[in-house]
């Protein structure tokens, strides 16, 4: 089974620029989350959507950050405009269900960095 | 509030070698989840063991065990005969009980040594 999809895997802008993510999860899989992953941390939850509807958005910094998953199936991130706290590696994740929310599947991530 | 700490930001291992890996966490819930999480340099994230907080049997799989004490909140990995391939960041993480949230810790970088 085809495993997560993610592009670009790198990217590199400077600061007040935009970027966007793409996500491709695993067929079938309802539920898709996108991560934050500062150098040096753990991943921190930005989104989780259920089909297309948002189910937790709370730690997304809304002022600069949107996210959409039109159709239930790929997703894009998108940071306008970007500063330069926001270089990490985006994750994406899918999963089946929403509960138990446990068993995702992560993406190789996009790395990206604001200059 | 749930936090993890790993206390061990880099760990080296001799091949064939066995090690341990620390976590501990901070919660007041009563049923939860925890877990390891491989992630090589190519960085996709892999689960390595899933511990449930109701279950007093230690999780195993192949060469990966935990130590799970839950009355000091402590969820420590061992990986015995160590190979190659277990070179990566892992990461402990928690979940509460109906949760839909990860909660990581900072990691630990281990390289196998051949």
């Amino acid at each position: 089974e085809a495993g997560v999809a993610q592009s670009p895997r790198y990217k590199i802008i400077e600061k007040r620029q935009s970027v966007a993510f793409w996500c491709n999860p695993i067929s079938g899989h309802a539920t898709l989350y996108w991560y934050q992953q500062i150098l040096g941390q753990g991943p921190k939850l930005l989104i989780q959507f259920q089909n297309n509807g948002v189910v937790d958005d709370s730690q997304l910094p809304k002022d600069r950050f949107s996210a959409e998953r039109l159709k239930g199936v790929d997703s894009t991130l998108k940071i306008q405009p970007a500063k330069l706290e926001d270089s990490a590696v985006y994750l994406c994740a899918s999963s089946l269900v929403v509960r138990p929310s446990y068993e995702q599947y992560f993406g190789p991530g996009t790395r990206l960095t604001v200059t | 509030a749930q936090t993890v700490t790993q206390s061990q930001p880099e760990m080296s291992v001799q091949e064939a070698e066995t090690v341990t890996l620390s976590c501990t966490y901070d919660t007041s819930e009563n049923n939860y989840y925890l877990f390891w999480y491989k992630q090589p340099p190519s960085r996709q994230m892999i689960l390595v063991i899933r511990q449930e907080a109701y279950k007093q049997q230690n999780a195993t799989e192949n060469r990966f065990s935990v130590n799970f004490q839950k009355a000091a909140k402590s969820f420590s990995l061992k990986i015995s005969d160590s190979q190659l391939g277990d070179t990566a960041m892992y990461f402990c993480a928690f979940m509460k009980q109906g949760g839909n949230q990860f909660y990581f810790g900072t990691g630990t970088s281990l390289t196998v040594i051949p």
